[in-house]
């Protein structure tokens, strides 16, 4: 089955410390991987994809992910946590199957940065 | 460009009742997927427009519907409401809805079903 884990339910992390979220994935073929954000009482904010080439990944405020395909891992990252970083992350892959196209997410996880 | 919007933001039915949810896309994008977020089942795929043509869909009751009109914009609907259908309803879109494609989202509706 095709499918998407964030092992972890909270990440916590000190102000200015780097920051990890996990996301593993299980998908046929070549994934297509992204990270969204969400924040309370809003829709997601999309922060970087994975489809091909260089292994990391630059994107939106910072963040950057590591995709590792011997893992079958994406996890995001970014060097200084702030704590506007604060909120629920969702990690995707898209599902290509016949013609069967839609996007898996993880359960999310939520970072709390505390100053 | 403008971003994602949908309305209402917010709503309040009763069992039974019906609700259309409606969603403009980004200027551009011809494909529209809907989602639906509650904290027990997390972010579930409901459907995928794309000119037009539903492409994709879910696991979703036949209660569940939706259409997408010429200029892009979609609407939503859910007959017959049941209490668990209380949730944020999340629009995305995307130029092509292909493998790399990115959709992009909208702030939701929130459902509530009294």
């Amino acid at each position: 089955a095709q499918s998407v884990a964030q092992p972890e339910d909270q990440v916590n992390v000190a102000e200015g410390n780097p920051l990890t979220v996990k996301c593993t994935y299980s998908v046929s073929g070549n994934p297509y991987l992204f990270w969204y954000v969400q924040y309370p009482n809003r829709g997601l904010q999309f922060l970087l994809k994975y489809i091909t080439g260089d292994n990391l990944v630059k994107g939106s405020y910072g963040f950057e992910a590591e995709f590792n395909k011997s893992q079958t891992s994406f996890h995001l990252k970014k060097p200084s946590a702030l704590v506007s970083d604060s909120a629920l992350y969702f990690c995707a892959v898209r599902v290509l199957r016949g013609a069967t196209n839609k996007l898996i997410f993880g359960t999310g996880t939520l970072l709390a940065v505390q100053p | 460009k403008a971003g994602v919007t949908q309305t209402p933001r917010y709503l309040i039915k009763t069992r039974g009742q019906q609700v259309t949810l409606s969603c403009s896309p980004i200027s551009g994008h011809r494909s529209v997927s809907w989602y639906q977020q509650t904290p027990g089942q997390g972010l579930q795929f409901l459907f995928e427009y794309f000119s037009e043509t539903q492409r994709n869909k879910g696991n979703f009751p036949g209660r569940f519907s939706g259409r997408q009109f010429s200029n892009s914009r979609s609407e939503m609907n859910v007959s017959t409401l049941e209490l668990g259908d209380s949730a944020l309803y999340l629009c995305a879109s995307g130029v092509s809805g292909g493998g790399g494609d990115t959709q992009y989202f909208g702030p939701g509706t929130r459902l509530t079903v009294l």
